[in-house]
């Protein structure tokens, strides 16, 4: 079973520019996560979608970070614009809708905000 | 604020000695406790889990012990490996562990040969 695919894994970028991370959950996965993990600290929830409907997003800094996730499938996180404090690993995870079911996580992205 | 607080933020053990890392969480309406493993440069992999139901929960050489009233969890890795050097972070969610998972800050474990 594939796991979750993210890309890019790297992205460096100057500060007040734009950037954009791509997420393909695991096959059949209808929850899909978007966490923020700074380096030291644990991952921190941005956005949570159920199919392609948010469910929360209540921690998702929405003066520059969008996330969209059309025909509930793949998903993509945009900044714009970029901060200093945005260097981070953005990792998506998936999981299904039967509780207590794991959420996978995929590789991360790790953005440096230069 | 939702909040899971994990210690210690390191840890040194020997080979085959026990690691213990403890969380301690606020909010009530937590109802799914995982723990996850992670290697430098990889996502977080969950390693065990446990509901609030139960107050152990034991797979392999790893052991969640939890206890409800003091709103307190903890994870034993017995036998400790080389192999388990990693950052492990404590979570929590509600919803039946549907809900986004909250983090502790996480412990960076070195089991030293």
């Amino acid at each position: 079973e594939a796991g979750v695919a993210q890309s890019p894994r790297y992205k460096i970028i100057e500060k007040r520019q734009s950037v954009a991370f791509w997420c393909n959950p695991i096959s059949g996965h209808a929850t899909l996560y978007w966490y923020q993990q700074i380096l030291g600290q644990g991952p921190k929830l941005l956005i949570q979608f159920q199919n392609n409907g948010v469910v929360d997003d209540s921690q998702l800094p929405k003066d520059r970070f969008s996330a969209e996730r059309l025909k509930g499938v793949d998903s993509t996180l945009k900044i714009q614009p970029a901060k200093l404090e945005d260097s981070a690993v953005y990792l998506c995870a998936s999981s299904t809708m039967v509780q207590y079911n794991e959420q996978f996580f995929g590789p991360g992205t790790r953005l440096t905000v230069l | 604020q939702q909040q899971v607080k994990q210690s210690p933020q390191s840890l040194i053990v020997q080979k085959g000695g026990i690691s213990i890392i403890n969380c301690a969480y606020e909010n009530t309406a937590f109802d799914y406790f995982p723990w996850y493993q992670q290697f430098p440069g990889k996502g977080p992999a969950l390693l065990i889990a446990i509901r609030p139901d139960v107050s152990e929960k034991k797979e392999g050489r790893f052991t969640i012990s939890f206890n409800k009233s003091a709103k307190q969890f903890s994870l034993h890795i017995m036998d400790s490996q080389p192999g388990d050097s990693a950052t492990y972070f404590c979570a929590a969610a509600s919803g039946g562990g549907a809900d986004g998972l909250t983090f502790g800050k996480g412990t960076h474990l070195i089991i030293q040969p």
